[in-house]
């Protein structure tokens, strides 16, 4: 059974500041997707990692995926109150996403 | 990428009662699938829906409480059926478009049960 693990499952920041957040997976998967959730909103398609060492970025938010490690991170670069949402990795394994615990987000002023 | 209407978009249903969403994709997407978020938490994979046939349903859920239809490859409905005040969570659909886009959401359903 995949189990995808998300670290942390809360985040507080300060605005300007940097930070990593953590998405391991436990069997091989070449797809894996970020998504952002505002509160009572559906998902927000961040980031889709294709394939062993892709990195893609996005204005402040940048994605990457190590398929032999089983990790993914989406970093984060001097953070603004706009970001804060919560945040989630899921893993392709076979045409079904299996979700990650979630992220939330909180960036203070 | 599809993009995927989903409707109603919030309900306060009477426990014992049950609710049907649809959700509409405005192209063909190759599969389809049901989640549940309960409060607070991250989404689990109700089933997946099969055009023309029986969803194949995950772990802990049941046909009998969530029968799904997918009647045709843009189309599908969950009805959540004699409903407590526990299924009181957002319901959301989602379908696979393949490639870059990989999945698509609908806007989720957010179902209290009183």
């Amino acid at each position: 059974e995949l189990k995808v693990e998300q670290n942390p499952l809360f985040l507080s920041m300060q605005e300007g500041k940097n930070y990593t957040i953590y998405c391991n997976y436990s069997t091989t998967s070449d797809r894996l997707y970020w998504y952002r959730q505002d509160p009572g909103k559906s998902l927000e398609s961040l980031f889709v990692l294709l394939s062993n060492g892709a990195v893609k970025q996005e204005g402040r938010l940048m994605a990457s995926l190590d398929t032999k490690a089983r990790l993914s991170t989406l970093h984060i670069t001097a953070a603004v109150h706009d970001l804060s949402a919560t945040y989630f990795c899921a893993v392709d394994a076979g045409n079904m996403l299996t979700f990650g615990g979630g992220t939330r987000l909180m960036v203070k002023p | 990428s599809a993009v995927i209407s989903q409707k109603p978009s919030r309900d306060i249903c009477q426990r014992g009662t049950s609710l049907t969403i649809q959700c509409q994709v405005d192209s063909q997407v190759t599969m389809m699938f049901w989640y549940r978020q309960q409060p607070g938490q991250s989404l689990t994979l109700i089933a997946t829906a099969n055009q023309g046939s029986e969803a194949t349903y995950e772990s802990g859920f049941v046909i009998d409480k969530f029968p799904i239809s997918r009647p045709n490859l843009t189309f599908s409905t969950l009805t959540v059926s004699n409903m407590s005040p526990e299924d009181s969570s957002i319901y959301l659909c989602s379908g696979l478009t393949g490639g870059e886009y990989g999945y698509t959401f609908g806007s989720g359903t957010r179902l209290t049960v009183v």
